[in-house]
């Protein structure tokens, strides 16, 4: 069985341009969470999906941020304008609908942001 | 509110000789609580899981973990440690919210070492 994967690895981009990150989860997972390690600190939760729906975005930074899972599979986060401090890594994961408990992570995207 | 604490940022030991990676939790309600590894350009890995059953938890790869109330604690152990467990640990804690969203609350991280 395939994990989740994530796309690209690594990104590089000049501050104010935009980025898409890809996440795609374990076949039939309903529920998909985007994570977020900023240098030195903790990874942080920033939004989580039911299917295609947002169930919980508290996490989410600002508006700059936005994510999207359409169809209820694969899941982009798009960062416009990008800043400085949106660099760090940025984790997916995801859990089947029956046990919302144990979450699978992806091997994460490194965003820079120069 | 829940919150993990990882009191080393760094350990390091020599191959062959236990690992101890300590780490304190609180939590409002009866947390589940995890351990995860991640190697370098490796996704985060399930080392291993406590949901209440038994309190002393096997893991993957030799690795343990025991779950003490009175002290708020999930250390992880291992026997004998090898070249290969050299990674990043994180020590975790979920609760159930109303949303029906599990809060994962991370550590922030604990590098182990392994020396020839």
């Amino acid at each position: 069985e395939a994990g989740v994967t994530q796309f690209p690895s690594h990104s590089v981009i000049e501050k104010g341009q935009t980025v898409t990150l890809r996440c795609d989860p374990i076949s039939g997972h309903d529920n998909l969470y985007w994570y977020r390690r900023v240098m030195g600190k903790e990874i942080k939760f920033l939004l989580h999906f039911v299917k295609e729906s947002k169930q919980d975005e508290s996490g989410m930074p600002n508006n700059r941020f936005l994510a999207e899972r359409t169809g209820g599979t694969y899941s982009t986060l798009k960062v416009q304008p990008a800043e400085l401090e949106d660099s760090g890594v940025y984790f997916c994961a995801s859990s089947p609908g029956t046990d919302t408990d144990t979450q699978y992570f992806g091997p994460g995207t490194r965003l820079t942001v120069l | 509110a829940q919150s993990v604490t990882q009191l080393d940022s760094h350990v390091s030991v020599s191959e062959g000789t236990p690992v101890l990676l300590r780490c304190n939790y609180s939590s409002s309600y009866s947390p589940s609580l995890f351990w995860y590894v991640q190697h370098p350009n490796k996704g985060l890995q399930l080392l291993l899981k406590y949901t209440s059953a038994a309190t002393l938890v096997k893991g993957i790869n030799g690795f343990e973990a025991e779950f003490k109330k009175s002290e708020t604690s999930f250390h992880l152990t291992k026997p004998s440690a090898h070249m290969s467990d050299a990674a990043e640990y994180f020590c975790v804690v979920s609760d159930l919210l109303r949303t029906g969203r599990r809060a994962l609350t991370f550590g922030s991280g604990t590098r182990l070492q392994v020396q020839p």
